[in-house]
């Protein structure tokens, strides 16, 4: 069965803090994503990656970045956490490229005070 | 940027009622797939469309592909409580590795 874990279902940060989300699946799949869900705007794709050590940018970038040293797992780092960044975290994995469906993880509920 | 509208935003039925979700966009996808979220859970996938004009039925659930496959709609019959959720429309495209996501329709179904 597939299976894509996110270390925490809820977390609280206060605004400075760095912030580590992580996203592990166990289907050998190639492509991992990172998304943050905002009501009436659905989701939204952050970074994702193809490959180990690879990355790319999605449509909002801007105050995340991300780790993939091991095929199975994907970070996503929060340098200096804001209260704007408070939201719903859902990781994501594919298994090609060719192969577009995803399957998510149960998302971290990520609140900045 | 590719997007993808869906209309409505909020759909508050009864049971047994019938309804449409609407997801609609100016350009052009290779495939378009339904995701249906439960409170608390990721996205789930429910069908991938493919072909222009092609209809897919999961049960109660009637998916449909546009001609020009730019659009698609859900229509599920004789809706029930347990079809509450999230609904989200994917659109992928040429060789872009990634799903473009519409804003979703919140669907309640009342008992």
């Amino acid at each position: 069965d597939v299976k894509v874990t996110q270390s925490s279902r809820y977390l609280v940060k206060r605004t400075g803090e760095k912030v580590f989300l992580e996203c592990v699946q166990d289907m050998d799949h190639e492509n991992m994503f990172w998304y943050r869900q905002d009501p009436g705007l659905g989701l939204r794709l952050i970074y994702f990656s193809y490959d180990v050590k690879m990355k790319e940018k999605g449509d909002i970038p801007e105050g995340y970045s991300v780790s993939r040293e091991k095929k199975e797992r994907f970070s996503l780092i929060l340098e200096s956490a804001s209260t704007n960044q408070t939201s719903m975290y859902l990781c994501a994995s594919s298994l090609t490229p060719g192969q577009y469906e995803q399957y998510f993880g149960p998302g971290t509920r990520l609140t900045v005070t | 940027t590719q997007l993808l509208e869906q209309s409505p935003q909020f759909l508050s039925i009864q049971e047994g009622e019938n309804l449409t979700v609407y997801c609609n966009s100016s350009s052009v996808f290779s495939s378009l797939q339904w995701y249906r979220q439960e409170p608390g859970e990721g996205p789930v996938l429910l069908v991938t469309v493919v072909t222009g004009g092609e209809v897919k039925k999961l049960k109660r659930l009637t998916f449909q592909f546009g001609d020009a496959r730019k659009d698609s709609s859900l229509h599920i019959t004789a809706a029930q409580p347990g079809d509450t959720g999230l609904y989200l429309c994917a659109g992928a495209s040429g060789s872009a590795r990634q799903l473009t996501f519409g804003s979703g329709t919140q669907l309640t179904v009342l008992p």
